[in-house]
């Protein structure tokens, strides 16, 4: 069972409508959660970043939340723009034993959004 | 200032071959990190190298697969005796410390068909 679940898998918004992406996760314990966007044909991109204590984090247009207890964090798009259309990754990063350094990060199948006019 | 470059972009190799894909990290960052995408799949962890340490390789799929970083900057993931499911985005990427609270910058990737 993929230990970071992401829902819908796609979604079709008009241009300038919000939405909000799920993400599920069971890695425990985590050190940081993280939002990419990748874009067709690149690499993902940093959207957010947020620690096991933070409960939400906010980057322009776009507002992830954490809730721990629940395991579930979710990535909410304002006033969506054509450039938006892309997938977006949740990645839970296991917090490792030593340290707490990087080492195999978990990331969820993404859901691809796309806007159109 | 330049980001994290990989090449090829491209890559189509027959069945059996060979291939070194490279990874040019931002100057610098001492983590990088390897990661296999299917297509219409999130990327998955293969490798993560330290400086020039790889402390972590459980994502490697099979032996065939080898990942080096001999001076702590470049590094090269070979893959031998190339086979069909090994067609897929590969993906480097490089963070300024080892710490989990940074985080990493991603290349475009390499694109590998295996024919």
């Amino acid at each position: 069972k993929n230990q970071v679940e992401q829902s819908p898998q796609s979604l079709i918004i008009l241009e300038g409508k919000n939405c909000t992406l799920q993400c599920n996760y069971t890695v425990s314990p985590f050190s940081n959660l993280r939002w990419y966007k990748q874009d067709t044909g690149r690499g993902p991109v940093s959207l957010t970043i947020m620690t096991f204590s933070e409960n939400t984090k906010s980057n322009g247009r776009y507002t992830a939340t954490l809730d721990a207890d629940t395991k579930q964090s979710s990535l909410h798009i304002t006033a969506s723009q054509l450039s938006d259309s892309a997938s977006y990754i949740c990645v839970v990063i296991p917090f490792m034993n030593y340290g707490g350094s990087q080492g195999n990060l978990i990331f969820g199948k993404g859901t691809k959004l796309s806007v159109k006019p | 200032g330049a980001g994290v470059s990989q090449s090829p972009r491209y890559k189509v190799a027959k069945r059996g071959q060979d291939v070194a894909l490279r990874c040019d990290p931002i100057s610098g960052h001492v983590s990088l990190f390897w990661y296999q995408q299917a297509l219409g799949q999130g990327p998955e962890f293969l490798t993560y190298f330290q400086n020039e340490a790889q402390l972590d390789k459980s994502g490697l799929p099979s032996d065939r697969f080898f990942a080096e970083r001999p001076e702590g900057s470049v590094s090269t993931l070979k893959i031998q005796r190339t086979q069909q499911e090994d067609s897929a985005v590969y993906l480097c990427a490089s963070s300024p410390d080892g710490q989990s609270s940074y985080e990493q910058y991603f290349g475009p990737g390499t694109r590998l068909t295996v024919t």
